[in-house]
């Protein structure tokens, strides 16, 4: 059975700062890898998505990778703003997704 | 393109009561997805359905929990008896095959409150 891990459970940093949030996963047969950022009440936003034959993926300042072989997927949010923050999901699968619980970002102005 | 839409956003029932929840997806989505998200964690999966069909159920509690997805279409998540356990946000999501391998979409959900 898949099991997704996301560490930090939180996070607080400076406006600006350059940040990642880690995302593990048990099984390395994985079709997707999906980023998702959540606001408080609403609904799940997809950020980016990653095929397993990929390594990466880029949109504006949000920078994904996947890393089959170690079970692992990181996001890197470059020049960090207020309005980054939010809880960010990964999910891995194709039907029946598998999330994480999340790390919730904070960041100060 | 219209989003996700589901209905209601909030909803607050007694222990026993039933309730019913909406989902409208993105036209054209072959694929519509039920998950509860209990505070603290991230979503799971209820039910996916495959047009009219169900792909997979393993992990809807059916003594309580039903679904329906009448003509393909738009989707009711249906809980009776509720319980205090039950109290989640409510997300539906869709997706279809000729956009980016499945990706999904989420609607705003319904958070339920069960006292």
């Amino acid at each position: 059975k898949q099991e997704v891990t996301q560490i930090p459970a939180a996070l607080s940093v400076p406006e600006g700062e350059n940040l990642v949030l880690n995302c593990s996963f048990t099984d390395s047969a994985i079709y997707n890898l999906q980023w998702f950022r959540q606001d408080p009440g609403k609904g799940l936003t997809s950020l980016l998505l990653i095929q397993s034959s990929q390594r990466e993926q880029t949109s504006g300042r949000l920078n994904a990778s996947l890393d089959k072989s170690s079970g692992r997927s990181t996001l890197y949010i470059a020049a960090s703003q207020p309005g980054d923050s939010a809880t960010y999901l990964c999910a891995v699968g194709l039907g029946d997704m598998r999330f994480g619980a999340g790390t919730r970002l904070t960041v100060k102005p | 393109e219209a989003g996700v839409a589901q209905s209601p956003r909030y909803k607050i029932i007694e222990k026993r009561q039933s309730v019913a929840f909406w989902c409208n997806p993105i036209s054209g989505h072959a694929t519509l997805y039920w998950y509860q998200q209990i505070l603290g964690q991230g979503p799971k999966l209820l039910i996916q359905f495959q047009n009219n069909g169900v792909v997979d159920d393993s992990q809807l509690p059916k003594d309580r929990f039903s679904a329906e997805r009448l003509k393909g279409v738009d989707s009711t998540l249906k809980i009776q008896p509720a319980k205090l356990e039950d109290s989640a946000v409510y997300l539906c999501a869709s997706s279809s095959i000729r956009d980016k391998f499945y990706e999904q979409y989420f609607g705003p959900g319904t958070r339920l409150t069960v006292t």
